[in-house]
């Protein structure tokens, strides 16, 4: 069975600051891809990062870099610079197809 | 692009009645994905087809039926509503499996009462 959990049902950060949100997983699969997907308010679900498990490096896109730890099956989720327009709702996913429960994002400005 | 889309946005339904999900991907994906939402929870896996004419049940699969005639359409039929089944249907779609990025449709609001 293949779990990801997110253990920060609600989270807050300043405009400009950084945040970061955790997600931690089990699989048996030995390769395998990480995904971050956010959800503002109209509910589309929107792609914002992806990690290959086979990658060692961090995958980095703009804003937002995963620190990716295999050994410790975690997968977190750092938002720099944050912005008004991040505020959502984060959700971590492995393969296959299995999502946490998500975290709540609240940005102040 | 439209990329995936579906339709309605919103439905409410009596108990028992039926109804059809539509989703359409011009993406030529190979993967198409329905999946539920309900409040304050991650996605749910209903069904899943890897291609025209295949077939086969994700994590939730009970009280739904799916059909791929066409690569580009994948509907979701619920045959009798239950107010279990209220909830948000989201669509995807993938161009090989699933460790591809998935690309959403915008949602289903469903209500059954």
């Amino acid at each position: 069975a293949q779990t990801v959990t997110q253990s920060q049902p609600e989270m807050s950060v300043q405009e400009a600051e950084t945040v970061t949100l955790s997600c931690t997983y089990d699989t048996s699969e030995s390769d395998y891809y990480l995904f971050w997907y956010k959800q503002p308010p109209s509910r589309q679900m929107i792609l914002v990062i992806r990690q290959e498990a086979y990658k060692q490096q961090n995958a980095t896109e703009n804003r937002f870099s995963v620190n990716f730890q295999k050994a410790a099956k975690s997968f977190s989720l750092k938002i720099s610079d944050s912005q008004l327009g991040d505020a959502a709702m984060y959700f971590c996913a492995s393969i296959i197809l299995r999502f946490g429960a998500g975290t709540r994002l609240t940005v102040k400005p | 692009n439209a990329g995936v889309t579906q339709t309605p946005k919103f439905r409410i339904l009596k108990i028992g009645q039926s109804m059809t999900l539509q989703c359409t991907q011009d993406m030529n994906h190979n993967y198409m994905y329905w999946y539920r939402q309900d409040p304050g929870m991650g996605l749910k896996l209903i069904y899943y087809s890897v291609g025209a004419g295949i077939t086969d049940k994700g994590e939730v699969p009970n009280g739904y039926n799916v059909s791929r005639s066409t690569t580009e359409d994948f509907p979701l039929r619920l045959e009798l509503a239950a107010p279990s089944q209220t909830s948000v249907y989201f669509c995807a779609s993938s161009l090989r499996d699933p460790l591809n990025t998935q690309y959403f449709g915008p949602g289903t609001r469903l209500t059954v009462l």
